[in-house]
């Protein structure tokens, strides 16, 4: 069964120090998206992305955000200085007849 | 406003009884779903139900959705101490956005 997949699992990094999250959508999906979970709290919203476009961001995706679809496979979300509160679990999803989630990848901002 | 808060917060049951989750949300709706996620897991899809929809079952699931009281509620039937988890519901926003709740934190003791 296809899968949305999310590397690394675990990123540890000092802060200040730019991270790039990888996921791989499924492949014949449309939309994709980046959330995330600060321990113990809710799923956010950050970042839907469609036909190689930012289609709507939430205001915690502020400019030290990016995304990008560099190869028609891979989907990336970078964080150029990382802060302390960027610490979190990030989601990677695609969507076309129904929502799936990578495995998440989990950063530590130290 | 926040879409999809459930209650309660963290329920404790014996192995063999009934788990109950609610969910509450604030906007119109097409579907309602809900989530699962294990201690520091991905996301995984349970069950959508949509908004012209009363109730659905999934296995040992049974979701309802009340339009007029824009609540949901999510049945584990005869709990496994497999189903510890988190419990999320998610409502879709414009623009094909997964807003979720807070989540119910469910623990199954043997």
């Amino acid at each position: 069964e296809p899968e949305v997949t999310q590397t690394p699992s675990h990123q540890v990094t000092q802060m200040g120090q730019e991270v790039i999250l990888r996921c791989v959508p499924i492949s014949n999906h449309l939309y994709f998206y980046w959330y995330r979970q600060i321990l113990g709290q809710k799923v956010e919203f950050l970042v839907s992305f469609y036909n190689n476009e930012i289609s709507e961001k939430s205001e915690i995706f502020d400019d030290q955000f990016s995304v990008e679809r560099p190869d028609g496979s891979n989907f990336t979300l970078k964080i150029r200085s990382t802060k302390l509160e960027d610490s979190a679990m990030y989601f990677c999803a695609s969507l076309y007849r129904g929502w799936f989630f990578g495995p998440g990848t989990r950063l530590l901002v130290l | 406003s926040q879409q999809g808060e459930e209650d309660p917060q963290a329920l404790s049951i014996q192995e063999g009884e009934n788990a109950t989750m609610n969910c509450s949300y604030k906007t119109s709706i097409n579907n309602l779903q809900w989530y699962r996620q294990n201690s520091g897991r991905g996301l995984v899809h349970l069950i959508l139900i949509r908004s012209n929809e009363r109730e659905k079952h999934s296995g040992r699931l049974r979701v309802t959705l009340d339009t007029s009281k824009k609540s949901s509620s999510l049945l584990i039937t005869a709990s496994r101490a497999a189903d510890t988890a988190s419990y999320f519901c998610a409502t879709v926003e414009y623009g094909n956005k997964l807003v979720f709740g807070a989540g119910t934190i469910l623990r199954v003791k043997s």
